[in-house]
């Protein structure tokens, strides 16, 4: 299947950091990425949809100056978490679907972030 | 009341047996339903993808869609240990950008 890459998958940082995270589609181009977040024992919450060449659309509660988008090109989006703090350490999932349509949705590996 | 609603477990079945997991939901809306393996610490793998109602059947796994009860189930023939994992149900309305709504995922032991 289609591979989706995460980096880095295991991130530690101070608190009042930022942090960027990339997610990659290695093998096919992705119009659209999302972003989830899990905290553990919880499902994966969506916490925003990037799309290519344009402003990324937040779901309701998330921070968009807090969480900073950019997909920059039709393989790459990356997550920007600013001024990190320790309500912020949870697992950081893209996902990425080939093409348009209504295909299989691919993830990551994940994303650890711990906020010291 | 929240848009899908899956028990987390968790659930414990001796190897060889058989798994029945299960989502309910309450948006008439959703037409394409999926289920997900997740191990600890990983991302979700996609197993199995259906649209509308119907069976779909691949190896050891069957997925079932009832869209007149609003009901999707998972099932697990001839469980293996390997098979321990949490396992989420997902669905969506379609088009090209539409999200993914996921249940809260039931957490799998298969005891040898």
């Amino acid at each position: 299947g289609a591979v989706v890459s995460q980096h880095p998958s295991w991130v530690i940082c101070k608190s009042g950091t930022s942090v960027k995270i990339e997610c990659r589609s290695l093998d096919f181009q992705a119009t659209t990425m999302f972003w989830y977040r899990q905290f553990p024992k919880q499902s994966l919450m969506l916490m925003a949809t990037s799309n290519e060449g344009s402003k990324a659309t937040y779901e309701q509660g998330v921070e968009k100056d807090k969480f900073l988008i950019n997909h920059a090109s039709l393989t790459l989006s990356t997550l920007t978490v600013t001024s990190a703090h320790p309500e912020d350490s949870s697992f950081y999932i893209c996902s990425a679907r080939p093409g348009t349509g209504n295909g299989e949705l691919f993830f990551g590996e994940g994303s650890r972030l711990t906020v010291l | 009341q929240k848009e899908v609603e899956q028990d987390p477990g968790p659930l414990s079945v001796p190897e060889g047996a058989i798994v029945s997991l299960n989502c309910t939901y309450s948006n008439s809306a959703f037409q394409y339903f999926m289920w997900y393996r997740q191990y600890s610490r990983k991302g979700p793998e996609l197993l199995m993808y259906t649209y509308s109602s119907g069976n779909k059947e691949d190896g050891r796994f069957t997925a079932q869609v009832d869209k007149s009860s609003k009901y999707i189930s998972l099932f697990i023939r001839d469980s293996q240990p390997s098979d321990s994992a949490t396992y989420l149900c997902a669905m969506s309305r379609g088009g090209a950008t539409n999200k993914l709504i996921f249940g809260t995922g039931t957490l799998l032991a298969v005891q040898p």
